[in-house]
């Protein structure tokens, strides 16, 4: 069973545009929502993350935008850039046990 | 200084064989994990340790055994390698519950280990 279901699958954006991720979850005990940048041939790395306390998270062109009522949370990349093409991966947790991640996203960027 | 390494990059093995995988980390966390990579970029988790303490186990083939010798290191065995089995392989370490502030925190990914079998 999914417990983080993330979409779209892939993503192409032009450069400069807004790039939007989705991710919905079903366990409101989750406390944790953070977003992790993988490029081809490395790991995933933790690039931002919320708490349900908050509704907009904000670092740099990153923003995490997180919709408690809704059960959902997303990422907006602003002024996307070539450099930003990679799979985006969403995750879930409540305090202390595992990471849940989405099925990842895998954004392209075209200059 | 790598935060978490982990050996070799590659790995090409033949179907039947027995191999293992190296994980290292220096950071002082006290969790470590394994995820497996398929094809399509999902991130499965199959293993972690607290310490010394296997604390989740999900639904993977006993052919693969983690060993742990102590806090900073979670090696993965995989006995009678099968085509299925190839995939690309993370390690990953995390403190086990966030740190007082409940600040930022999270998993911290090896490079991976990208196990061919044939």
């Amino acid at each position: 069973q999914q417990q983080v279901k993330q979409s779209p699958q892939s993503l192409i954006v032009q450069k400069g545009g807004i790039s939007i991720i989705n991710c919905a979850y079903e366990n409101t005990a989750f406390d944790y929502f953070p977003w992790y940048q993988q490029f081809p041939g490395k790991g995933p790395a933790l690039l931002i993350a919320i708490r349900p306390d908050v509704s907009e998270k904000k670092e740099g062109r990153f923003t995490i935008s997180f919709n408690k009522s809704a059960k959902q949370f997303s990422l907006h990349i602003m002024d996307s850039q070539p450099g930003d093409s990679a799979t985006y991966f969403c995750a879930a947790s409540s305090t202390g046990n595992q990471f849940y991640f989405g099925t990842g996203t895998s954004l392209t960027v075209i200059p | 200084d790598t935060a978490v390494s982990q050996t070799p990059k590659y790995l090409v093995t033949q179907m039947g064989n027995d191999k293992s995988i190296k994980c290292e980390q220096n950071l002082g966390h006290d969790t470590m994990y394994w995820y497996k990579q398929d094809s399509k970029k999902f991130l499965k988790i199959m293993f972690s340790y607290n310490n010394k303490e296997l604390i989740i186990n999900e639904t993977v083939p006993n052919r693969f055994s983690p060993k742990s010798p102590d806090k900073a290191h979670l090696n993965l065995h995989i006995n009678s390698l099968e085509l299925g089995d190839s995939a690309v392989y993370f390690c990953a370490s995390s403190h086990h519950a966030p740190t007082g502030d409940r600040g930022t925190y999270g998993y911290t990914f090896g490079s991976g280990t990208r196990l061919t079998v044939v």
